[in-house]
């Protein structure tokens, strides 16, 4: 069955980085996209970019596109999404989800915790 | 961006009653290629978002036909035929019809 395994809780510093890893299993990775989709705490969901595994193509979003980073490893079948420059704005829980219009299955989530 | 409004954003059903969900975009999600990508998703407590619905009424793999979906352009509505327990949770509705992706504020749905 298809499965998205998302990386574990982090804390981090204002102004440092984050690499959320997020591991794919049950179908072709190169197939599909993987889609970035953020969740503050209480809030709603909000779409930060997308990559093609195919051919590395990338689609972010205008407000993360200078701090953002989306990358694939087709030996490990693994996605990565790294965001720079953290502020505590960035709290949230970072989600995976194949998939580029219809994003059919989701990672667990990763909760990011920016705090001094 | 494609603003996306629902509502109501809370809604009590009473177990075994239907349940309705509307959600407007800003501009008409019907893509170049002909297809209105608007999807719906459930989000229980404490869990990721899970998939029901995509480019309008096409209901996931595994999806409960209690589940469906309608509407065009700019218009859209989820509706659960009978409410059940674990429908509980807040639904989404998310236009992938022009980038920025956006979603909808989501729709909590309770049991009164």
């Amino acid at each position: 069955q298809v499965q998205l395994v998302q990386s574990g809780t982090e804390v981090k510093k204002p102004g440092a980085s984050v690499n959320v890893s997020c591991r794919a299993s049950g179908y072709i990775f190169a197939t599909y996209g993987i889609s970035w989709v953020r969740q503050a705490p209480g809030q709603g969901l909000e779409w930060m970019g997308w990559i093609s595994v195919y051919n590395g193509n990338t689609n972010y979003a205008q407000k993360f596109q200078d701090r953002v980073t989306m990358t694939t490893d087709t030996f490990t079948n693994t996605a990565y999404m790294e965001l720079r420059t953290l502020t505590s704005d960035d709290t949230a829980v970072y989600y995976c989800a194949r998939g580029y219009r219809r994003l059919d299955y989701w990672g667990q989530g990763t909760l990011v915790t920016v705090s001094s | 961006d494609i603003v996306m409004s629902q509502s109501p954003l809370s809604s009590p059903v009473t177990l075994g009653q239907p349940a309705s969900i509307s959600c407007r975009s800003s501009q008409s999600l019907v893509h170049s290629d002909g297809n209105t990508y608007l999807s719906w998703l459930q989000q229980r407590p404490g869990q990721p978002p899970r998939l029901l619905l995509y480019k309008v009424s096409n209901r996931f793999s595994g999806v409960s036909d209690r589940f469906s979906g309608s509407g065009t352009g700019t218009d859209f509505t989820l509706k659960i035929s009978r409410v059940e327990a674990e429908d509980v949770g807040i639904y989404y509705c998310v236009q992938a019809t022009q980038i920025p992706y956006t979603f909808g504020q989501g729709t909590k749905l309770e049991i009164k």
